[in-house]
């Protein structure tokens, strides 16, 4: 139980291109979804938070502009990257929470992570 | 806001010894602490986690202790396999919100 697909598993794209990543629940419904980006051999840096039916809540130093989150079910939350650029390639993780505070006994279940490349 | 040290870095095995991991956190009121496997180009996958109301947790062959007082815990991989290597993360709750803290990573290697 617990299996969180994320899809594309990799992009590879032109400069200026817009990239949308799928997140999906497969066998739990989740209130709330967690979006990461990590670097080459660094840890996790989360970019946002991701509430079904409500605005995503941002990390500091994150551009929502550029990084567009939807969650419009409790099985789907999708990541836009607007326009991108060379400095936007990394690999992309999702994250999901079943119904229930993260304290309450629901731990994070993740994706296998999406590698963008911008040429 | 929590804070979460991870030590060592690298960690090198041998087939058959154990591993032991350790993460400290600064919020005395953090409840929960999972543990996360990373293999190359994957996502990371809880292998245990822990509650703060015990001192201890196993499964199989891992397990997770808990010190409250000193706010810190580690994970300990007995009988290694090379299997088991892959990159290590632990986490700790963010003080008033439902997301995690992650450590800086631990890179396990199991030599055959």
């Amino acid at each position: 139980g617990a299996v969180v697909s994320q899809h594309p598993s990799r992009v590879i794209c032109k400069s200026g291109t817009s990239v949308k990543i799928e997140c999906r629940s497969l066998d739990f419904q989740a209130t709330t979804m967690f979006w990461y980006r990590q670097f080459p051999k660094k840890s996790l840096m989360l970019m946002a938070t991701s509430n079904e039916g409500s605005k995503a809540t941002y990390e500091q130093g994150v551009e929502k502009d550029k990084f567009l989150i939807n969650h419009a079910s409790l099985t789907l939350s999708t990541l836009t990257v607007t326009s991108a650029h060379p400095e936007d390639s990394s690999f992309y993780i999702c994250s999901a929470v079943g119904q229930g505070r993260i304290y309450s006994n629901q731990p994070q279940h993740f994706g296998d992570g999406t590698r963008l490349s911008i040429l | 806001g929590e804070n979460v040290e991870q030590h060592p870095s690298t960690l090198s095995v041998q087939e058959g010894d154990s591993a032991v991991i350790k993460c400290t956190y600064s919020d005395s009121a953090s409840n929960y602490f999972p543990w996360y496997k990373q293999e190359l180009g994957k996502g990371p996958q809880l292998i245990i986690d822990i509650r703060s109301n015990v001192g201890e947790k196993k499964d199989q062959r891992i397990a997770v202790t808990l010190n409250k007082t000193a706010k810190h815990f580690s994970l300990h991989i007995t009988e290694t396999q090379p299997e088991d290597s892959a990159v290590y993360f632990c986490a700790a709750p963010k003080t008033g919100a439902n997301n995690l803290f992650f450590g800086t990573g631990t890179r396990l290697t199991v030599i055959p």
